[in-house]
């Protein structure tokens, strides 16, 4: 049973727009999420967290949004690059203990 | 930012064989290794957690004697798929995790290895 989904596989966004991807989770017991960014033939590397206290988390260009109520975690990148074409994973964990991880979506940002 | 190497990228094995890979932090010591596994299109899902110097603690569904973690030192951990078969083929990803707060008082990071492609015939 997959706690944390990412339903879009891939997104496709002209370069200097809105890229927004998204992350939904059935535990209500998660208190801290992650997105990840994965280059090919890398390993995903630490984008961006928040935890369950807020509901807004900046860093540059990169804004992520958590919506307890609606278990829903999205990520803004703004503006978008094509140097952001890369695969997005959110993840999910108590106490930062234990992470799951959805499937990822595939951005591609189109120049 | 912390480095963590896993080698090898890719393997292919006869069915029957033991595979070993290792995963190293190459620039700082992780107390707190994991591995993941991950099915095409699927999310990595965690097959046990490695801490040093101890023994490793399995998912629900994951063998142990199937996939034998040894985290021997604080900048190596090595699992080995032993007596591999095709359905064992996949993805294989390991994590080390520093504990603390890092950049933008993010918590317990766990920094990524590239990943290795298995595939046994």
């Amino acid at each position: 049973d997959q706690q944390v989904k990412q339903n879009s596989p891939s997104l496709s966004v002209q370069e200097g727009r809105i890229s927004i991807l998204n992350c939904d989770y059935t535990n209500s017991m998660f208190d801290y999420f992650l997105w990840y960014k994965k280059y090919p033939a890398e390993g995903p590397t630490f984008l961006i967290s928040i935890s369950s206290i807020k509901d807004k988390n900046e860093d540059g260009r990169f804004t992520v949004f958590l919506n307890k109520s609606a278990k829903h975690l999205s990520l803004h990148i703004v503006p978008s690059q094509p140097g952001d074409s890369a695969v997005y994973f959110c993840a999910a964990s108590i106490l930062t203990n234990k992470f799951y991880f959805g499937s990822g979506t595939k951005l591609n940002v189109k120049p | 930012g912390a480095v963590v190497s896993q080698h090898p990228s890719w393997v292919i094995c006869k069915s029957g064989t033991s595979v070993k890979i290792e995963c190293r932090s190459l620039d700082f010591q992780a107390t707190t290794m994991f591995w993941y596994r991950q099915f095409p299109k699927q999310s990595l899902m965690l097959m046990a957690t490695s801490n040093e110097g101890s023994k490793a603690t399995y998912e629900q569904g994951v063998e142990k004697d199937k996939f034998l973690i040894n985290h021997a030192s604080l900048t190596l951990s090595t699992l080995t798929v032993t007596s591999a078969h095709p359905e064992d083929s996949s993805f294989y990803i390991c994590s080390a995790r520093v504990r603390g707060q890092g950049k933008s008082g993010a918590k317990n990071i766990q920094y990524f290895g590239a990943g290795t492609r298995l595939s046994v015939l």
